[in-house]
């Protein structure tokens, strides 16, 4: 299957500073590329998405690159708040048969 | 967004019992639902993928006699843990996807603990 990683697997910033967690995949035939916040207890939500077919994709204060040729994709925060505080898992999709997981960053914003 | 129920949220049961979880899209159809199992501060490990009527696809490593996975309609899929075990103890976690290449919706979690 798929082997999805994942780093740093721990981030401390300051608040206002910039976040950024990097994925890499294996299977090139990936084409789906979330990112899921997961705060404690609660359940992974999704806060970004991006395609094969897209090289960058933003919201607001949330940005997603892609390198399909390298096969890596990063998680770009700015303008860090306490409230981003969380674990972040990146995933990789192929077609809906497969839906792999990143092993996760405990992102910490330090007020 | 859409909704996913997972039922329970909490179980224990004793050892050697077996235990069902349900996971269920409350207001779309599911294609394929995922089943996960996520150790303390650990990732998803997918377990399995199901689609509706047709046999689960289980990852290497996961005992599919032991996982018993069932999804009997678009909108239902179920986890018995059979002849259950300590080391089975985990948070169990489900996901949906309403198409290929879209949003997967998570169920809530299931915290098994076997006694």
């Amino acid at each position: 299957g798929e082997n999805v990683e994942q780093h740093p697997s721990t981030l401390s910033v300051q608040e206002g500073d910039s976040a950024v967690i990097k994925c890499t995949y294996s299977d090139s035939a990936s084409n789906y590329f979330p990112w899921y916040k997961q705060e404690l207890g609660k359940r992974p939500q999704l806060i970004i998405d991006i395609r094969s077919n897209v090289g960058e994709k933003k919201d607001q204060r949330i940005a997603v690159t892609l390198n399909k040729t390298a096969k890596h994709f990063s998680l770009h925060i700015t303008e860090t708040q306490p409230e981003d505080s969380a674990v972040y898992f990146c995933a990789a999709s192929w077609s809906g048969n497969q839906f792999y997981f990143g092993t996760g960053t405990s992102l910490t914003v330090i007020p | 967004g859409a909704v996913v129920s997972q039922h329970p949220s909490r179980v224990i049961c004793k050892s050697g019992t077996s235990v069902k979880i349900e996971c269920r899209s409350l207001d779309f159809q599911a294609t394929t639902m995922f089943w996960y199992r996520q150790f303390p501060k650990k990732s998803l490990m997918l377990m399995a993928t199901s689609n509706e009527g047709s046999k689960a696809t289980y990852e290497q490593g996961v005992e599919k006699d032991k996982f018993l996975i069932n999804h009997a309609s678009l909108t239902l899929s179920t986890l018995t843990v059979t002849s259950a075990h300590p080391e089975d103890s985990s948070f169990y976690i489900c996901s949906a996807i309403k198409t290929e290449n879209t949003e997967a919706f998570f169920g809530q979690g299931t915290r098994l603990t076997v006694v």
